[in-house]
This record gives structure tokens, C-alpha cells and sequence, in this order.
């Protein structure tokens, strides 16, 4: 079956450093969608990326979806402390979705 | 709007002991989700919801779990008997449409420890 994988588990960054975390699917999807869960909180819904080689920004964060739609990647540029959670993916096939492991970012001020 | 809500927030119960979760849906909201994310796992599917009838219920591991939804409102789970593999936090989900495209308003879960 369709599995996400999703890397790395856990980052720590100094503040103001950049970060990323990598979706990758077993099979090609027709949509991803990316969550964030602050500690002690449930996931929020981010963004819904749906076409090949999709990108979209949401200030100091980027999101990609790739060309063949078996990955996808969430960057965000100089963090912030109020960044601090865990991001999920989830990624959707066949009416089917899937959610990653999730990566945790802790942020050191 | 309110939010989806689930209750309780915390159980601890022993092995071989029943446990009943609730989830409120958000308004209006017909499609409701279970999932199940166990320390440092992915957030798994459990079932699916559409109004009262079972869209989907793929995930859900043995017959020791049994989900409802009278009347399309809320829902509940209920695991009997509980095993400590079922230890893990229970989140609900809803949304207004159906189909994968449709993002997830998610309660803030149930955090259930079998002992």
C-alpha cells in the first residue's frame, strides 16, 4: 500500500537558521497537504499543494511539490522561535491519504 | 465556530479494561475521521465517517475497536478490552466536504496510556 516517509524525524536549529523537511511517497499522489502541531496542540491544516512542480509561499515558508508528485518539501527561512512544533504531510492517492511521521523542530532563541 | 472537541483529554486505564471516546464534530461537518498516532509514529487512519455510515473503516486494527456515529453527530470509539498496544493519542477529525482534497480540522485528541 502507499506509504509517506518523511525526513528528518527531528532538527534542532539555532534561531534565524534556515529548515527543511522532506516528504516522499511510494507512489504518485494527487495531492499533498502539510500540517503543523505545536506542543500539546493537535495539527493545523497549512496548505494544499495539488499540481506538478507546485510552489507556494506563506512568508518565511516555502512549499514544493515535485515534478513526478512523489515528494514534497516545506522550508522555512530564518526560524523563529514561534516556529517550534511538528510538521506532518500527508499525502493523498486514490481517495486514500496518507500522513508522515512528522519532524519535529525545536528552536534554540 | 467551535472546533472539534473530544473528551476526555487523558485516560489511563488497565489491560483488558474498556475505554469510551467522544468526538464533537465542528457544525455541519459530515465527514468525521478517526486516526491514532502512537510516540514518534505517523498519525494513522483509522476510520471514516459520512454522516452516520461508514465511508471507511480500513484502518481500524481488530474487533476490539468499534466506532459510531447515531444520527450523524458525534462519534465515539470504544476499544474492549484494551491492550497496551492501543496506548497512543486518538485524534478526531472533521471536514465539510468529502474527498482527499478537503483539509482537516483536527480536536486537540485523547491521550489514552494502557497499562
Amino acid at each position: 500500500g502507499q506509504q509517506v516517509m518523511q525526513i528528518p524525524q527531528y532538527q534542532h536549529v539555532q534561531e534565524g537558521e534556515d529548515f527543511t523537511t522532506y516528504c516522499n511517497s511510494s507512489t504518485t499522489l494527487s495531492n499533498i497537504q502539510w500540517y503543523k502541531q505545536r506542543p500539546g496542540g493537535h495539527p493545523v491544516f497549512l496548505i494544499q499543494l495539488v499540481k506538478s512542480g507546485e510552489v507556494k509561499k506563506q512568508k518565511r515558508l516555502t512549499f514544493q511539490f515535485g515534478e513526478a508528485k512523489k515528494n514534497s518539501s516545506l522550508h522555512i527561512t530564518a526560524t523563529q522561535t514561534t516556529d517550534v512544533g511538528t510538521y506532518f504531510c500527508a499525502g493523498s492517492n486514490n481517495n486514500d491519504m496518507r500522513f508522515g511521521a512528522g519532524t519535529r523542530l525545536t528552536v534554540k532563541p | 465556530e467551535a472546533g472539534v472537541t473530544q473528551f476526555p483529554s487523558h485516560s489511563v486505564i488497565e489491560k483488558g479494561q474498556t475505554v469510551t471516546l467522544r468526538c464533537d464534530p465542528i457544525s455541519g461537518h459530515d465527514n468525521l475521521y478517526w486516526y491514532r498516532r502512537v510516540m514518534g509514529k505517523e498519525i494513522k487512519f483509522l476510520l471514516h465517517f459520512v454522516k452516520e455510515s461508514k465511508q471507511d473503516e480500513s484502518g481500524m486494527p481488530n474487533n476490539r475497536f468499534l466506532a459510531e456515529r447515531t444520527g450523524g453527530t458525534y462519534s465515539t470509539l470504544k476499544v474492549q478490552p484494551a491492550e497496551l498496544e492501543d496506548s497512543g493519542v486518538y485524534f478526531c477529525a472533521s471536514s465539510p466536504r468529502t474527498g482527499r482534497n478537503s483539509p482537516l480540522h483536527f480536536g486537540n485528541g485523547t491521550r489514552l496510556t494502557v497499562t
